[in-house]
């Protein structure tokens, strides 16, 4: 296990159609991120899990959005009815809970990168 | 929520000169506030991060200050290399509630020209 390892790489998509990406945290890691970067903007916040548990959802997050953590390991980020305005660069990352060392440390894996046409 | 404003947007300094980015936040719940530096295409990487029972930290040319009363924090390098050119991020984020993910900034593209 050497961090955080995203899938698909790279999406392209057309509009209305649905997309999934998966996040594979660190394997000792109970909490799980999920951010969006658009270009030149720092990253924006989505939701979070500790372990299978989601425990806030941004209010930017639409219904089309929807995550999971059904195990309590990786994760899933579904977009349903997808639009332009959804093409970003989706990043997962991992910490460990407060009260231990090191936590709130955020690791990133390397994105998802949507492009909806 | 917590708000983090960042400063400046673009930075350009000479190699071997200093660079300094600023941010500032909104909750007063924040406690651990880390700087992320992002090459263009790359992953956010952790550079340096502070908590809020010390009020600064260095490791080697990077340094970061914070000012609890003030509610804002610095990130400092001192003798800029080429490879320091990126971006870098601000953030905070405190341990419950909504203050327990990490807000971010809206980054810093710093330029170090030879």
């Amino acid at each position: 296990d050497t961090g955080v390892s995203q899938d698909p790489r790279h999406k392209i998509t057309k509009r209305g159609q649905n997309v999934t990406f998966r996040c594979d945290p660190i394997s000792e890691h109970n909490r799980l991120y999920w951010y969006r970067q658009t270009l030149g903007q720092g990253p924006e916040f989505l939701t979070y899990f500790q372990n299978e548990a989601q425990l806030e959802k941004s209010r930017l997050l639409s219904d089309r959005f929807s995550a999971e953590r059904p195990k309590g390991s990786f994760s899933t980020l579904e977009i349903q009815r997808t639009e332009q305005g959804d093409s970003a660069m989706y990043l997962c990352a991992s910490s460990l809970a407060g009260g231990r060392s090191g936590a709130n440390v955020l690791t990133f894996g390397a994105g998802s990168r949507l492009t909806v046409l | 929520g917590e708000n983090v404003e960042q400063h400046p947007s673009t930075l350009s300094v000479q190699e071997g000169d200093s660079a300094v980015i600023k941010c500032t936040y909104s909750d007063s719940a924040s406690n651990y506030f880390p700087w992320y530096k992002q090459e263009l295409g790359k992953r956010p990487q952790l550079i340096i991060d502070i908590r809020s029972n010390v009020g600064e930290k260095k490791d080697q040319r990077i340094a970061v200050t914070l000012n609890k009363t003030a509610k804002h924090f610095s990130l400092h390098i001192t003798e800029t290399q080429p490879e320091d050119s990126a971006v870098y991020f601000c953030a905070a984020k405190g341990d419950t509630g909504t203050a327990s993910k990490l807000t971010f900034g809206t980054g810093t593209r710093l330029q170090v020209t030879l």
